[in-house]
């Protein structure tokens, strides 16, 4: 059964700071891998979505890299903001179709302090 | 922008009350989700639609069923609410069919008591 680690649970660094958010899988035969961002009290927003055949997706400050055959992936965040303060989700989809069912890690919580 | 919409942010039931949970989306989307997701054990599928009175089970469907009438609306259901029901549900939705694997869009999330 797929297993998905987020390492820290909890994160907290000063404005302007870059970091590197962790995503661990069990199973790396995985179709593609998504980073979600969720505020508290709130429903979770789509990042980026990585393909298993890419290795990398970037938006804006953002940049998401995939090494499947280690089981893993990183969320890289430049240059951070307090307004990147925020739970942050990898899930991954374990086959093709299926309509993307996806199995979820527990987040890194990230408070970025003025 | 895709907007699913949660028809309550907060609900308060007792227990043995059949709790309704609606969830409608305006893109068009095949897909359809519910999640729930409690500290510690992270978000978790409970039923999955890939088109009109289309479900599929997810990982934890016991004491939940659903209903698809129409493409828009997905509604989960509570037959006989108990306590450790008490959670945050989340509907998603993504284009496509069965055959898919595209970006899913949340709702704001409900966060359910029961009592």
């Amino acid at each position: 059964k797929q297993e998905v680690t987020q390492i820290p649970a909890a994160l907290s660094v000063p404005e302007g700071e870059n970091l590197v958010l962790n995503c661990s899988f069990t199973d790396s035969a995985i179709y593609n891998l998504q980073w979600f961002r969720q505020d508290p009290g709130k429903g979770l927003t789509s990042l980026l979505l990585i393909q298993s055949s890419q290795r990398e997706q970037t938006s804006g400050r953002l940049n998401a890299s995939l090494d499947k055959s280690s089981g893993r992936s990183t969320l890289y965040i430049a240059a951070s903001q307090p307004g990147d303060s925020a739970t942050y989700l990898c899930a991954v989809s374990p086959f093709a179709g299926g309509g993307n069912k996806l199995t979820f890690g527990t987040g890194t919580q990230l408070k970025v302090e003025l | 922008d895709v907007k699913v919409t949660q028809s309550s942010r907060y609900l308060v039931k007792r227990t043995g009350e059949k709790v309704f949970l609606e969830c409608v989306q305006d893109m068009d989307h095949e897909n359809m989700f519910w999640y729930r997701q409690d500290p510690g054990l992270g978000l978790r599928l409970i039923y999955f639609s890939y088109d009109v009175k289309m479900k599929e089970k997810g990982d934890i469907p016991e004491g939940y069923s659903v209903s698809r009438e129409k493409k828009e609306r997905f509604s989960l259901i509570l037959e006989s609410a108990s306590t450790n029901q008490t959670s945050m549900y989340l509907c998603a939705s993504s284009f496509g069919g069965w055959a898919t694997n595209e970006k899913l869009f949340f709702g704001s999330g409900t966060q359910l008591s029961v009592l």
